[in-house]
């Protein structure tokens, strides 16, 4: 079993769409949770980020997480075209001397079409 | 101005041989980071290096040989190319590589594209 889980898709969605995508983990050390956006055939780019349970809005994207049932979510609302991309889940653990290592879901791929 | 650049972008090449990719960082970071993203876009953590100090060792094999000159640069040099090397690498840096230190935060450059045959 994958330490976070991750639908890969395809999500296609009519513009104007509310999107909902979402990551389940077993891990119950993990401490940062993010959301990275990588658009084709480039780097992943940090979209949002999170300590805590509970949620965290940045214009039209808000940031979920339920640490009791280990579940995150990305929202997603008045989807745009330009929000056609892959939407990687990720979270932060600590290794040795407290430094911290990214484990990434697969991604979901996610279209937009006007 | 590229914050997080990397050479090559693409990289075609046969089974066996051996071959370099270089990263630098531009953002004054003191962590740099190599991932691999296979066909199903899966991302995985191989190497961080903070202020040239290799701080995470992923199971690779030890075909793989990180070289960080310095903390602006990461390099990755792979000997013996096998078809299974297949994929994309990314180099990344951040602020810091400690929990609270904005690790989260990871920038990254924009891939080379391994092929091997």
């Amino acid at each position: 079993q994958k330490e976070v889980e991750q639908d890969p898709g395809p999500l296609s969605v009519p513009e104007g769409a509310i999107v909902s995508l979402n990551c389940t983990y077993s891990n119950s050390a993990f401490q940062y949770f993010m959301w990275y956006r990588q658009y084709s055939r480039k780097g992943p780019e940090l979209l949002m980020y999170t300590y805590s349970s509970g949620n965290k809005e940045d214009g039209r994207f808000t940031a979920q997480v339920d640490k009791s049932s280990k579940y995150i979510s990305l929202f997603i609302r008045d989807s745009q075209p330009s929000d056609s991309a892959t939407y990687l889940c990720a979270m932060s653990a600590i290794g040795s001397g407290g430094y911290n290592k990214l484990i990434f879901g697969a991604g979901t791929r996610l279209a937009v079409h006007p | 101005d590229t914050a997080v650049s990397q050479t090559p972008k693409y990289l075609v090449t046969q089974m066996g041989n051996d071959k370099s990719i270089k990263c630098e960082q531009n953002l004054g970071h003191d962590t740099m980071y190599w991932y691999k993203q296979d066909s199903k876009k899966f991302l995985k953590i191989m190497f961080s290096y903070n202020n040239k100090e290799l701080i995470i060792n992923e199971t690779v094999p030890n075909r793989f040989s990180p070289k960080s000159p310095d903390k602006a640069h990461l390099n990755l040099h792979i000997n013996s190319l096998e078809l299974g090397d297949s994929a994309v690498y990314f180099c990344a840096s951040s602020q810091s590589g400690l929990a609270g230190g904005g690790s989260y935060e990871q920038y990254f450059g924009p891939g080379t594209r391994l092929t091997v045959t």
